[in-house]
């Protein structure tokens, strides 16, 4: 397996851009993460889904950003506007069953907003 | 509410020397406890879980973590440090009973010198 894909790797936009971030995760995963990394804030949980279903959004941090899953395969991050205090390493991850098996992350996407 | 702590930033130790990362939690819930480790440019990958039963863990890489509840640690050790050991270390801990949901301590970056 080729393991959880994010791209693209980096993404350089301008102030006021959309962006969009995609991740697909590891075949029959069931659970999906997103996960920012800053060196202030360290790694925060986004939102997660299970089945393509968002489950919990709550640390989304303003309406600017959005998640979706459209199918098993595939999910969307999406910065509209996009700030200059948006930029960090985005993760996404997928799992079988979380205490069991943990995370699988991938490579992530490092976004720079100027 | 949940939280992780992670004692020390940055260890520096001698190759051979023992590896000691320390880590508190608090959980309203009974913990699913985790260590995954980051090599630069890449994500996460697990090194060891606690999920119940046996309170020492044994991970990958020679790593090994034990479970105390009663002072709500699970401390990472190696008992001889590799310079290939040298990355940041993460403490998580689940925020919900399910496991499903990882709250990330800070990081503590270890260096190994020769």
């Amino acid at each position: 397996d080729a393991g959880v894909i994010q791209s693209p790797r980096h993404e350089v936009t301008e102030m006021g851009q959309e962006v969009t971030l995609r991740c697909k995760p590891i075949s029959g995963h069931d659970y999906l993460f997103w996960y920012r990394q800053t060196m202030m804030r360290g790694l925060e949980l986004l939102i997660y889904f299970n089945n393509n279903v968002p489950i919990d959004d709550s640390g989304m941090p303003e309406d600017r950003f959005s998640a979706k899953m459209p199918n098993a395969s595939f999910s969307t991050l999406k910065i509209q506007p996009s700030e200059p205090r948006d930029s960090a390493v985005y993760f996404c991850a997928s799992s079988l069953t979380p205490k069991n098996y943990g995370y699988t992350f991938g490579s992530g996407t490092r976004l720079t907003v100027v | 509410a949940q939280s992780v702590t992670q004692l020390g930033s940055h260890v520096s130790v001698s190759e051979g020397a023992l590896v000691l990362l320390r880590c508190n939690y608090s959980s309203s819930v009974p913990p699913y406890l985790f260590w995954y480790v980051q090599y630069p440019n890449q994500g996460l990958q697990l090194l060891l879980k606690y999920t119940t039963g046996a309170t020492l863990v044994k991970g990958i890489n020679g790593f090994e973590a034990e479970f105390k509840k009663s002072e709500t640690s699970f401390h990472l050790t190696k008992p001889s440090a590799h310079m290939s050991d040298a990355a940041e270390y993460f403490c998580a801990v689940s925020v919900d009973q399910a496991g499903t949901a990882l709250i990330f301590g800070k990081g503590t970056t270890l260096s190994v010198s020769s």
